[in-house]
């Protein structure tokens, strides 16, 4: 157990909708990372956060956002689905904002039907 | 911009055979690098980082600054180490990592 958790497990939607996926991140742990993991593009970096500010960017698309709450807790919102957002999305959390070892969540696995 | 090489997609070897699973990466400050190893489609669990020099489950790897890579080596390969291995510099100076498209490793009996 990592000690980061992702809720829900699993997500199965229509396009055009919205979805929340939620992380807790490990006790301690002030920085939350997402990443999306696809077939066809292998796992990308979203974004960052850390202590509730974004700390860095990566190929996350404009319908999609993120937020890191007071209690650290982090949630990525991604709207106007499309079926190519269909992937399994992680979040790791880490202590500091760089250089350190990254533990990662279960996972949600969202299908868009 | 950082990038990371894992020549490699698929990696099949004989269990007890030696496994070598490649990484490069390009990085203009000094490394922290680790390797993820990925069960089934599970989530990722950090294996080992460099700046450790520790030994998990066997495997070691060894930072070559001069050749800018990060191979990961196993002398006996088991079949419960079949999984998908990633390999993850810095993206820069934020904390996120540049994963690699990874390399699976199919151990045969």
């Amino acid at each position: 157990d990592s000690g980061v958790t992702q809720t829900p497990k699993h997500l199965i939607t229509a396009t055009g909708q919205r979805v929340t996926l939620r992380c807790s991140p490990r006790s301690g742990d002030l920085s939350v990372y997402w990443y999306q993991q696809s077939l066809d593009q292998g796992l990308q970096f979203l974004i960052q956060y850390y202590n509730g500010e974004e700390r860095a960017k990566g190929n996350i698309l404009e319908r999609f956002s993120a937020q890191q709450f007071p209690d650290l807790h982090s949630e990525l919102n991604l709207s106007s689905l499309e079926l190519g957002d269909s992937a399994l999305y992680f979040c790791a959390s880490s202590v500091a904002d760089s250089n350190q070892p990254q533990h990662f969540g279960d996972g949600t696995r969202l299908s868009i039907l | 911009a950082q990038r990371v090489t894992q020549p490699e997609k698929l990696l099949s070897v004989f269990k007890g055979a030696p496994v070598e699973l490649k990484c490069n990466y390009s990085y203009s400050g000094s490394p922290e690098l680790f390797w993820y190893v990925q069960y089934s489609r599970q989530r990722l669990q950090l294996l080992l980082r460099h700046i450790s020099r520790e030994s998990i489950k066997g495997f070691t790897a060894d930072l070559n600054k001069g050749e800018t890579s990060f191979h990961l080596k196993k002398p006996f390969a088991q079949e419960e180490d079949s999984a998908m291995y990633y390999c993850a510099p810095p993206g820069g100076s934020q904390g996120n990592l540049i994963f690699g498209k990874g390399t699976k490793l199919s151990v045969k009996p």
